[in-house]
């Protein structure tokens, strides 16, 4: 079974500022997808950015890019030029792809989430 | 495109009562999730439904709670006799197909009261 562990339950950044939230992970599979998903106080969950495992390179969307060490099995959210709008709970999900190993190769595991607010 | 729709948005339900909750995935989506949220927690698997099959029911409780995704109509998550443990925000998703990553709903919070 897969456990995503995300250390930080809240964090607080000043606008305009940058900063990074932590997520590892622990599994035995080779391939997956590793995501920052973001939920407002709307409740809506955002997808923000999306990793594949068998790529080195880092994603990166807009203001948003992710240091993924596979390796130490850690995914951490880089959020540059923090905006007001990030105030939210970030939370970091595993799925196994569907050439992973059998069942469950399509369930998100999520961490509990950090809380992030962005200070005006 | 209308995004995945759940409804109803709120749901306050007495003990032992019953609750059904509605998902409509998006147009040209036939996989359906759904996911518990607890207060303070993140989201825990439920059950994943492919038009008129359960495919994998195992975060499931064994008792009270059902799913369906019928042919024609929305998916439904049912709860019978409801206790105050249900109390939560229950998401619905929706994807194309079984490969990484899929489109939220905004929830349903149930409230037993």
């Amino acid at each position: 079974a897969q456990t995503v562990t995300q250390s930080q339950p809240e964090m607080s950044v000043q606008e305009a500022e940058t900063v990074t939230l932590s997520c590892t992970y622990d599994t035995s599979e080779s391939n997956y997808y590793l995501f920052w998903y973001k939920q407002p106080p709307s409740r809506q969950m955002i997808l923000v950015i999306r990793q594949e495992a068998y790529k080195q390179q880092n994603a990166t969307e807009n203001r948003f890019s992710v240091n993924f060490q596979k390796a130490a099995k850690s995914f951490s959210l880089k959020i540059s030029d923090s905006q007001l709008g990030d105030t939210a709970m970030y939370f970091c999900a595993f799925m196994k792809t569907a050439r992973g190993s059998g069942a469950g190769s399509y369930q998100l595991t999520f961490g509990k989430g950090t809380k992030l607010s962005v200070i005006p | 495109n209308a995004g995945v729709m759940q409804n109803p948005r709120h749901l306050v339900r007495r003990r032992g009562q019953e609750a059904r909750l509605r998902c409509s995935p998006m147009k040209g989506h036939s996989h359906v999730y759904w996911y518990r949220q607890l207060p303070e927690e993140g989201l825990k698997f439920m059950v994943y439904l492919q038009k008129e099959n359960i495919i994998d029911e195992s975060g499931m409780p064994k008792e009270r709670f059902s799913a369906e995704f019928p042919k024609e109509g929305p998916s439904i998550l049912r709860i019978q006799q409801v206790v105050r443990g249900d109390s939560a925000a229950y998401f619905c998703a929706s994807s194309p197909n079984r490969a990484g990553g899929y489109t939220f709903g905004s929830g349903t919070r149930l409230t037993v009261v």
